[in-house]
């Protein structure tokens, strides 16, 4: 596609259930990042995939979260035993060599 | 570690005013900046970046200026419009083999006619 597609765009759960987000980025962009925007904070990183080289999870909140990312597609984030300090927006962005970031317009979590 | 601080919106303007959104960063080395803006229903996307001191980053009528000595890069347009109603995010980059954007918090811009 044109953009960065991320899916659901809207997720409500009940706390305790696990919840799988998916981004598809830009076709040919080695970089994938995930953030997450909790109300009136600022983005907040969690993860980074660049190319076939080891995860930067240094963002990761708690070992409840994890992604994947195989080759240069599609990232799944999961979240496990969601709790309701997980609700937020989760943003996905992708890039080439540079440091232009194109991002999706985000899954709106929300943990009841 | 790095951080950016934006002013807190929202920001109310008329349409035709002057616009400035400040913010201030904190980091190691020498940091590229960025100004991000989203659109209502949209993703985030970049609106203009300076990579060193005294750059200038321009686009859409919007400017800011890197400024070293003052650790700021603050958002200015002289004659906003309906259309430039959105969130902006100021972000850095730091220098560490590959772009971990910091992002201040964003601040809401509505311009009404």
């Amino acid at each position: 596609g044109a953009g960065v597609s991320q899916s659901p765009s809207n997720k409500v759960t009940e706390k305790g259930k696990d919840v799988e987000l998916r981004c598809d980025p830009i076709s040919g962009h080695t970089a994938l990042y995930w953030y997450r925007q909790r109300l009136g904070q600022g983005l907040e990183f969690l993860i980074y995939f660049q190319g076939n080289s080891a995860p930067d999870k240094s963002g990761l909140p708690s070992d409840r979260f994890s992604a994947e990312r195989t080759g240069e597609s599609v990232s799944t984030l999961t979240i496990q035993r969601t709790q309701q300090e997980d609700s937020a927006v989760y943003l996905c962005a992708s890039s080439s060599r540079n440091e232009k970031l194109f991002f999706g317009s985000g899954t709106q979590l929300s943990v009841l | 570690g790095n951080s950016v601080t934006q002013m807190e919106g929202p920001v109310t303007l008329s349409e035709e005013a002057f616009l400035t959104i400040n913010c201030t960063y904190t980091a190691t080395g020498y940091p590229s900046l960025f100004w991000y803006v989203q659109y209502p229903g949209e993703g985030l996307q970049l609106l203009l970046k300076a990579t060193k001191a005294d750059d200038k980053g321009s686009n859409k009528g919007f400017e800011a200026t890197y400024r070293k000595e003052t650790t700021s890069f603050h958002l200015e347009k002289g004659s906003v419009q309906v259309s430039d109603s959105a969130v902006y995010f100021c972000a850095l980059s730091d220098r560490s083999g590959y772009s971990t954007l910091t992002f201040g918090k964003g601040t809401m811009l509505l311009v009404s006619p």
